[in-house]
């Protein structure tokens, strides 16, 4: 069925370390994909938003290109900073209501 | 300007009561969908409504669970006779119009309601 599948965490990075979190999806057509973050002790937030295929959205140096030939959307930043703690979840939005996630994956920064 | 708010933060119940969640959506907006998350598990949706409607139920389980949206007051996810595999994290999120037809897909999302059953 449709699923989104993230890589497993947690993740441990020092600071100023390059970023990288797959996420690839099972769907039918090209649906829009998003990152979420959640921050702890608060809700998700949208990150970044792709809504066709090649489309890169960016925000906050994070950046995640809609990749239809590998069914991805691969999270990267290219120097994390210890703020970017927090959980990031992949998601792509089946139909007009259902909003798919993946299971989220934990990013430890460590200065 | 305040979010998504749901209370309560921490519910613990004990098997066989019942659990109450409440989400007051972002002023304004009038559409809320619940998504369920248990442990090391990604965020499941539940239902979609709006106010007095329940539009897209197909997440939620048959029998316990029920949701509403009144016309006035929070929107309200009812858990009955609660069992251990209820525990979980329920997220509620809120959008001026329906997420997919909005192109811009703007939930907001609370902080979030972890119940726990004993």
């Amino acid at each position: 069925g449709d699923s989104v599948t993230q890589m497993e965490g947690p993740v441990t990075l020092s600071e100023e370390a390059f970023l990288t979190i797959n996420c690839t999806y099972t769907a039918t057509g090209y649906p829009s994909l998003f990152w979420y973050v959640q921050y702890p002790g608060e809700g998700l937030q949208l990150l970044l938003k792709a809504t066709k295929a090649d489309d890169k959205g960016s925000n906050k140096g994070f950046e995640a290109t809609y990749r239809k030939e590998t069914t991805s959307f691969h999270l990267e930043k290219g120097s994390v900073q210890v703020s970017d703690s927090a959980v990031y979840f992949c998601a792509f939005l089946k139909g007009a209501n259902d909003m798919r996630f993946g299971a989220g994956t934990r990013l430890t920064v460590k200065p | 300007n305040a979010g998504v708010m749901q209370n309560p933060r921490h519910l613990v119940r004990r098997r066989g009561q019942e659990a109450r969640l409440r989400c007051s959506p972002v002023k304004g907006h009038s559409h809320v969908y619940w998504y369920r998350q248990l442990p090391e598990e990604g965020l499941k949706f539940m239902v979609y409504l709006q106010k007095e409607n329940i539009i897209d139920e197909s997440g939620m389980p048959k029998e316990r669970f029920s949701a509403e949206f009144p016309k006035e007051g929070p929107s309200i996810l009812r858990i009955q006779q609660v069992v251990r595999g209820d525990s979980a994290a329920y997220f509620c999120a809120s959008s001026p119009n329906q997420a997919g037809l909005s192109g811009a897909n703007v939930l907001t999302f609370g902080a979030g309601s972890r119940l726990t059953v004993l």
